[in-house]
């Protein structure tokens, strides 16, 4: 089974509509990640938490927010779906270690989001 | 605030031979970790190799190793005996003390049989 899961791995949805993207991971890790990736680009920040009751805003928080119901989930919440947030979401996870090799990020499979 | 940058968008190599994948890098900490990752057609982001700031020798990882020239700041991936299951967009990327990952726009490797 993988390590870290994401539910859906697709989604059509319309302009307006609330949509939830759900995250789960079996690593044991404290500290969790939400990316997104556009066509042709790299992975952008969205919102980390370090342990449950730590969430912060990454580069590109605006339209979006969080959940993290347990050190295992974290969810992503889009409350008023808009096209430009079409892309392919990541959710990410890491240990909370002493050095940056441990802080090494694994990285779920995507879930590809289209708004209408 | 932290950049990454891969000049090449897209890169050929044989079947068989090594590649280099260039990826220089702006920060103003001293101590960062440089991670390549590795995206396949599927999509998933699968992690290769990782290089500390204060580590003197080079990264390696099977195939994979990584030219640090911290001077210039350069991490270069190196990829010896591609395989036609290395095609792939690849990935620089570097964090800092908050592990917040920065990266960059990605290569586009395609190995010829």
């Amino acid at each position: 089974d993988a390590d870290v899961t994401q539910t859906p791995r697709n989604r059509i949805t319309k302009t307006g509509k609330r949509i939830m993207l759900e995250c789960s991971q079996t690593k044991g890790h404290d500290r969790m990640y939400w990316y997104r990736q556009d066509p042709g680009l790299g992975l952008r920040l969205i919102y980390y938490s370090f342990d449950v009751k730590d969430i912060n805003k990454g580069e590109i928080s605006d339209g979006y927010s969080v959940s993290r119901q347990a050190q295992a989930k974290f969810s992503l919440s889009l409350e008023s779906a808009i096209p430009n947030q079409t892309a392919l979401y990541f959710c990410a996870t890491s240990d909370s270690g002493t050095s940056h090799a441990t802080d090494t990020q694994y990285f779920g499979p995507g879930t590809r989001l289209t708004v209408l | 605030a932290q950049k990454i940058t891969q000049t090449q968008p897209g890169m050929f190599v044989q079947e068989k031979e090594a590649v280099t994948l260039d990826c220089t890098y702006d920060t103003s900490d001293q101590s960062y970790g440089l991670f390549w990752y590795k995206q396949p057609s599927s999509g998933e982001m699968i992690f290769l190799i990782y290089q500390g700031s204060y580590d003197e020798q080079n990264a390696t990882e099977g195939r994979y190793s990584l030219n640090f020239q911290k001077a210039r700041k350069s991490a270069n991936l190196v990829i010896s005996a591609s395989q036609l299951g290395d095609s792939a967009m690849y990935f620089c990327a570097i964090n800092n003390a908050g592990n917040m990952l920065t990266f960059g726009g990605g290569t586009r490797l395609m190995v010829k049989p």
